[in-house]
Order: structure tokens, then sequence, then C-alpha cells
């Protein structure tokens, strides 16, 4: 069973680090792209960045180009999403999800549940 | 890149038919026949319900139904259930970064 596990509810300073995680299981992780989904409360989804961790390629939004780092470990199948120094703006739910290409073109088949991000003086 | 254009909301009766339009150019919903489409219940995180335009994952109902026209693509809900109450969002493949996807529309079953 393909699963995607979240690491839990955040609560930070406005100029804090951040890095939250998304380990998945059930599937050859070197395999499938994985992306971060931000949604803010009350709004829409927006795709952040995708990682393909076979070989660590990249790609980001233009919002999001610079604003965060997406990253991935293949040897514990968990991929990354860091901030260097949060905004208040950076308040919202973050999910990463699976996106397989090949048979057919699925960008989120498989969904994690979420880890909120709480910024905050 | 910008977000793709969907309606805010929609409303049927149960048993109808809904169609929800997600409009984009001709560099995204235009160029490619991968539209995918997602439901969003409150509180739980989406569900790829559509991909490829008109093709559907296992297990999703066959009341879903999507399609495309130029620069438009559609997602269309037949026999509407009280279960079909959430949010809905388009997503376009765009080659230069990831995806977009629309603004999302809430579904509300009367």
């Amino acid at each position: 069973e393909v699963q995607l596990v979240q690491s839990g509810a955040e609560v930070k300073k406005p100029g804090e680090s951040l890095k939250i995680s998304c380990k998945g299981s059930g599937y050859s992780f070197t395999s499938y792209w994985i992306g971060w989904v931000r949604q803010m409360p009350g709004r829409g989804l927006e795709w952040m960045a995708i990682i393909y961790p076979g070989d660590s390629g990249t790609r980001y939004s233009p919002p999001f180009q610079g604003q965060v780092t997406i990253s991935a470990d293949k040897s514990i199948s968990t991929a990354y999403l860091q901030w260097s120094s949060l905004k208040d703006s950076d308040t919202a739910m973050y999910y990463c999800a699976r996106l397989a290409y090949g048979s057919g073109t699925r960008p989120g088949d498989y969904w994690g549940q979420g880890t909120k991000v709480t910024v905050s003086a | 890149q910008s977000a793709l254009t969907q309606p805010a909301s929609v409303s049927g009766s149960p048993g109808q038919s809904i169609t929800i339009s997600c409009t984009g150019t001709s560099s995204d919903v235009g160029a490619y026949d991968y539209v995918s489409w997602y439901q969003q219940h409150p509180g739980k995180a989406p569900k790829l319900i559509i991909y490829d335009v008109n093709d559907r994952p296992s297990g999703v109902s066959n009341r879903f139904s999507g399609s495309k026209s130029g620069n438009t693509a559609s997602l269309t809900i037949s026999g509407l259930q009280a279960e079909d109450e959430a949010d809905y969002y388009c997503s376009s493949y765009t080659p230069s970064t990831t995806h977009v996807f629309g603004g999302g529309t809430n579904l509300t079953v009367l």
C-alpha cells in the first residue's frame, strides 16, 4: 500500500527556520516525482516544487523559487521542504503528493495527510 | 504562471448533473492533454478523480467525467449525491515549471 506520512504540526516565529518531511512507503521512492502543495487558510491549492529522488532533479513554481528549498534523502525515502526565514504569510497547510508519469500523467495520485505550519510572533 | 480560472461556486440538486469549467491558456490546458481534477472535502487531503483530461483512477465513480475543448477543460458530475459536496480543483501540466492549479470551485448539493 502506497503511503505518504508527513511530519507533525509546527508553530514558529517569524525569521525562524523550518524543515518539514514526507516519508514514502509501499512503492519505489526513487522512481516517482514527489511535490509539495500549499493551502493557505480558506484558500486554494498551489503547487510549490517537485523533486525526482532518483537524481535529485527539481522544479519550482515561480512564486516559490528562492523562497523554499525542496530536497530528498532516498536512503530513507523521505522528501523535505525547508525555509530559512519564515514569514507570517507562510502560515498554511502543506501537503506532499506523489506525481506519476508513464501510464498516464497522474500528479497527486497519492497525498500525505498534511502538515500545518503556523508562523506567529 | 497564473492559476487556471474556475467558477467560485456551483450547485445542484441530488440526481442532477453539474459541470465545472477550468480555463487556461494555449501554453497549459490548450497545449497538453494533461488536465487533472481533484476533490477535497473540508479538513481532508485532496483526492485525484480525473487525470489526462478524462481518465479515472481505479476506484473513482464513473459519475465523474472530464473533457476538454481548446483552452477550457470541464468536469461533469452526474447523478449528484450529497457526498459530492466538496471543493473541486483542476490542474494542468506546464512544461516550464511544475503544474498549475485552478482557483477551486465549491460544490453545494442542495
